[in-house]
């Protein structure tokens, strides 16, 4: 059983569309975060969130984090193609380095 | 900088051999771990260290080896190697353990194939 489920899967969209990520458990975490990985790469920290409700905005990303800590959303408004890449959620319900990935959602972005 | 190095980046084994993925980072970060992914199932943790001297076991230990004695260097030995084990492996490291304040940074790879 998957602690971080992650929707949709799969994500293929124009250039300009918006669309929204979702990374959902039934655990409550102290904190969650976001990753971004491209071909070939390691995953990249995105943001972290940690405070129920938190909303976060880096650029034309928005994240937040649910108010009971157990899910958590990624909107990308105005989509390019370089936000073309695999979106990961992960968190740490013990704080204590066993930290757990969603599967992840595969985002094509097309011109 | 440098960041986490991994080597080596590409590796083909046949079944029972053994190897060393390498893994090196350059931060003075205490935390240290070792993931496997593949294709539709995310990152799976496989051993991870708090600090030189000290290890654990992740999600999917067996058939996986790791120690270490240096804060800069964290090798995960594949003790018989078998199919079941092709993936690709990263290492992370970060200042702190948990993902409240410690962002992972990850090596680019280490895409293993055992035949």
């Amino acid at each position: 059983t998957q602690l971080l489920e992650q929707s949709p899967q799969f994500l293929s969209i124009q250039e300009g569309e918006n669309l929204t990520v979702y990374c959902n458990s039934s655990s409550v975490f102290s904190s969650l975060q976001w990753y971004r990985q491209e071909p070939g790469e390691g995953p990249v920290l995105l943001v972290t969130v940690v405070t129920g409700g938190e909303v976060k905005k880096l650029k034309r990303l928005t994240f937040q984090f649910g108010d009971a800590r157990k899910d958590s959303s990624l909107h990308i408004t105005a989509a390019q193609p370089g936000d073309t890449g695999l979106y990961l959620c992960a968190g740490d319900r013990t704080n204590a380095g066993k930290s757990t990935f969603g599967d992840g959602t595969t985002l094509t972005v097309k011109p | 900088n440098a960041g986490v190095t991994q080597t080596p980046k590409f590796q083909v084994l046949k079944t029972g051999q053994s190897m060393t993925l390498q893994c090196a980072q350059d931060m003075n970060h205490e935390y240290m771990s070792w993931y496997r992914q593949d294709p539709g199932m995310g990152l799976r943790l496989i051993h991870y260290s708090v600090g030189a001297g000290i290890t654990d076991q992740g999600e999917v230990p067996n058939g996986y080896n790791v120690s270490r004695s240096t804060t800069e260097d964290f090798p995960l030995r594949l003790l018989s190697a078998a199919p079941s084990q092709t993936s690709v492996y990263f290492c992370a490291s970060s200042k702190d353990r948990g993902t409240k304040t410690g962002e992972l940074f990850f090596g680019e790879g280490s895409r293993l194939t055992v035949l």
